[in-house]
This record gives C-alpha cells, structure tokens and sequence, in this order.
C-alpha cells in the first residue's frame, strides 16, 4: 500500500526551530511536496525535493532522503504566523498524483 | 492576479439533492484536480483532468462528476449517491502532469449536507 505519516500535532515557542519529519512508502516517487495551510484556507506551497539532501530556502529548509523514504521540513526563527498544518505529499504515478499525509498541526507560542 | 477560484466559500444542501462546486482558473494550466480534506486525513484525490473534454477518476470518485468543457474551469457535481459528502472540497491546478510541477490550491468550497 501507500502510506506517509507525520506527527499529529507540534508545539514550539516563537524565536525557536523546530523540526517535521515525514516518513513515505509509496509505489513510485517522482519528488516530495511540503505545504503550508492555515485553517479553513488553501495549501500553498513551500517546497519540492527530488534529490538527496537539503533545500533551503529563506527560514525553511526541507531534507530528503529517498533510500529511508524520510524528509523533514525544518522551521528557524518561528513566528506567530506560523502557527498552521504542515502538509507532506509524495508525487507518484504517471499524472502528478500526490498522496498527502493526515497533516501536522504546528502551534507557535510566545 | 493570476489564480484559482472557488465558490461558493461556504455551501449548505439538504440529504439527497445533487450539488455543483464551481472552480476558475487563470493561470493557463493544463491539469485540474478535485480533492476532498476532511478532519485528521490528508486530502484525497477525487478526479483529475490532464486537457479539455479528458478526465479520470481518482482514488474517491465514486458519488461524484465533473466536466472540461473549458481549460479554465473543472466543475466537480457531488450527487446523492455520494454516501458522506460533508468535507472541505479544494480544486488544484498545475502546468502539466510532470511530477515536479507544483500544484496550485483554490481557497476551498466547504460543504455541509443537512
């Protein structure tokens, strides 16, 4: 089967980093998506690995190891607005089929 | 501004009549996709459409339809034959199939079935 988990929930106080780990079993893989989504509005997009090893970009940074079938998504200088879910999906198919994890729900605290 | 529109925002139908969720697109995307998030799942795919007048079913469409009769616009139909169609229901679009190409979200049309 096709399977990617996430923790359910994280907590973490403004001026930290914190850390989202993604783990996927999936029949194909053409990349891994992480998307940001505030409540009651739409996923925008944060980041897309294909390769081994780390993006950064501004204060998040994915990683992706594809022989673990692991990523994480790593949050520096958090800020109030940051407080949202965290989704992971893996591309996979012949259609840009993505396949999203349950989500993490980040509360940042003062 | 280029992006995806859905509406409405907030739709409320009674138990056995047919609703239709409206989505727009300007961003000139050949792929359109439906998804249905409910609380503590990740989304799931209902259908998708790679080109006008094509589409395919995804991993949920059973109670469902949709249509391409425009690049712009992928209207999804949830029909009484769908068993629970309370959810939050987001449509997608992306410039192609390829596995790299970032999917674009609308702000979602969230449904309640009375």
């Amino acid at each position: 089967g096709q399977n990617i988990d996430q923790p359910t929930e994280m907590t973490a106080t403004e001026g930290a980093i914190v850390q989202i780990n993604c783990t996927y079993q999936t029949s194909g893989f053409n990349g891994l998506f992480w998307y940001q989504q505030h409540a009651g509005e739409a996923p925008t997009f944060l980041s897309y690995n294909v390769l081994d090893g780390l993006e950064e970009k501004g204060r998040f940074s994915s990683f992706l190891s594809r022989s673990k079938g692991y990523s994480y998504l790593l949050l520096k200088e958090l800020q109030m607005k940051d407080s949202a879910s965290y989704l992971c999906a893996v591309s996979s198919g012949g259609y840009n089929k993505l396949i999203f994890g349950a989500g993490t729900r980040l509360a940042v605290h003062p | 501004d280029g992006g995806i529109t859905q509406s409405p925002k907030y739709l409320f139908r009674k138990e056995g009549q047919n609703v239709t969720l409206s989505c727009e697109q300007n961003l000139n995307h050949d792929a359109m996709y439906w998804y249905r998030q409910d609380p503590g799942q990740g989304l799931r795919l209902i259908y998708y459409s790679q080109i006008v007048n094509d589409f395919q079913k995804g991993d949920i469409a059973e109670g469902y339809s949709v249509s391409r009769e425009k690049k712009e616009s992928f209207p999804l139909t949830v029909t009484s034959a769908q068993k629970n169609p309370t959810a939050f229901y987001l449509c997608a679009s992306s410039n192609g199939l390829a596995g790299n190409n970032e999917q674009f979200f609308g702000p979602g049309t969230r449904l309640t079935v009375l």
